[in-house]
């Protein structure tokens, strides 16, 4: 199965809500990565968070990562309609440079 | 502007045909790589360059070939493409440590074989 797994597949909620989305992962990691892709388009990079930090923030968007539960979470504080996209996590495996990526979770900010 | 640029961006063939998707990074990245998205799997590395002259597999290298002659370049090659080789490609750049740091994207190609 998948190294890096998302939940909730898929998230509707209403502009100015705070959106939560998790990351589950197996194996040993250098870091995780968040990425953002708006429908059939390109990656953009969010923020990275090395295997040694708990929490970073960029913005309006804040991450924690807990390496005994292997997981992770995006925090994205009052959303915007701009802000619908679908979001990626991936995993950077230790001592291999291989990045992988869950399935992602399709964000929808209703006005 | 620093960028990473694909292509074509779409490309329709048929089965067997040859074809080369180009990839080209104008921030001096060492490390390339190309992945394929595909509804319900993510996704997927299929091959990755540390340097000029160094390429490795990915998780889904079959039917792919790569070539990393210049920095700058990374083009994919499909010797004898297949239906199931119908995906999205995205090529990627980053800085010598590869994974180890922000992977900058490229538009994306969508390949339809039939």
């Amino acid at each position: 199965s998948q190294q890096g797994e998302e939940d909730p597949q898929a998230l509707s909620i209403q502009e100015g809500e705070n959106a939560t989305m998790n990351c589950s992962y197996k194996t040993s990691i250098n870091n995780l990565q968040w990425y953002r892709q708006n429908s059939g388009r390109g990656l953009v990079h969010l923020i990275l968070i090395r295997s040694n930090e708990r929490e970073k923030h960029s913005g309006r968007l804040r991450v924690t990562l807990d390496t005994s539960k292997k997981s992770s979470s995006l925090l994205i504080t009052a959303s915007r309609a701009a802000d619908t996209a679908s979001y990626f996590c991936a995993t950077a495996i230790q001592g291999a440079q291989k990045l992988v990526f869950g399935q992602g979770t399709r964000l929808t900010i209703n006005p | 502007e620093a960028q990473v640029t694909q292509n074509p961006r779409y490309l329709i063939t048929v089965t067997g045909k040859k074809l080369t998707v180009t990839c080209s990074q104008n921030m001096n990245h060492e490390y390339m790589s190309w992945y394929r998205q595909d509804p319900g799997l993510g996704l997927r590395q299929i091959y990755y360059s540390m340097n000029v002259e160094v390429t490795d597999k990915g998780d889904v290298p079959e039917g792919y070939k790569v070539s990393r002659k210049e920095k700058r370049n990374f083009p994919l090659i499909l010797e004898s493409p297949s239906p199931n080789q119908t995906s999205l490609y995205f090529c990627a750049s980053s800085w010598r440590t590869g994974t180890y740091n922000e992977q900058f994207f490229g538009p994306g190609t969508r390949l339809t074989v039939l």
